[in-house]
């Protein structure tokens, strides 16, 4: 079955630490964006990339990193300089249909929290 | 600014009735596209319902309905007959023609109850 596939679901880290999330789709979506979500806060976007080797910054980009070597796969890096990277983060895909878009399909979520 | 703005934390329904969530949304954008996602308390995001700007009919999908009101700038998500599998987070999303991704609401939390 197609999907995206978030690893790992929980994922602990000591202060001043890297982590890289892991977001892999098979959907042969174009599209894919990393959101982040905190009670109350909705979700709000890190980074998206409609192409690989191109990735642009959303509304929270700071202390995060991405990569886009490949269709499939898009991971996230939570930098040391992240001031509060305890959250659930979610990764998603799309396929990018020119005026509009459908089909906007996201992963289970990975959460994040740090010790 | 707020793009999306859903005005109810939370809300109770009894189970069998029908409930209203609320969703208004600020574009200058003459195409756009307007999503309602559901998210359980696991945390997966499910695609409940899209609506079209240029959609002259409110989309429906089985028990979901979208009361799409363009002129007031509101895509409000009608459940009938709520189960109590229905109760989860629910989110109100916009992507703008000029723009490059969802736009998501904060949410708000159902609860059906017996």
């Amino acid at each position: 079955d197609g999907g995206i596939t978030q690893s790992p679901k929980y994922l602990f880290r000591k202060e001043g630490q890297n982590v890289t999330l892991s977001c892999e789709q098979n959907l042969n979506h174009d599209a894919m964006y990393w959101y982040r979500q905190d009670p109350g806060q909705g979700l709000r976007l890190i980074y998206y990339s409609q192409i690989v080797n191109d990735f642009q910054k959303g509304d929270i980009a700071e202390g995060y990193s991405v990569s886009r070597e490949k269709k499939e796969s898009f991971p996230l890096t939570v930098t040391s300089a992240q001031k509060n990277p305890t959250a659930f983060y979610l990764c998603a895909s799309s396929i990018v249909l020119g005026q509009a878009d459908y089909g906007y399909t996201f992963g289970s979520g990975t959460r994040l929290t740090v010790v | 600014a707020q793009k999306i703005t859903q005005t109810q934390p939370g809300m109770f329904v009894q189970e069998k009735e029908a409930v209203t969530l609320d969703c208004t949304y600020d574009t200058s954008d003459q195409s756009y596209g307007l999503f309602w996602y559901k998210q359980p308390s696991s945390g997966e995001m499910i695609f409940l319902i899209y609506q079209g700007s240029y959609d002259e009919q409110n989309a429906t999908e089985g028990r979901y309905s979208l009361n799409f009101q363009k002129a007031r700038k509101s895509a409000n998500l009608v459940i009938s007959a709520s189960q109590l599998g229905d109760s989860a987070m629910y989110f109100c999303a916009m992507r703008e023609n000029s723009g490059y991704a969802l736009n998501f609401g904060k949410g708000t939390s159902l609860l059906v109850t017996p």
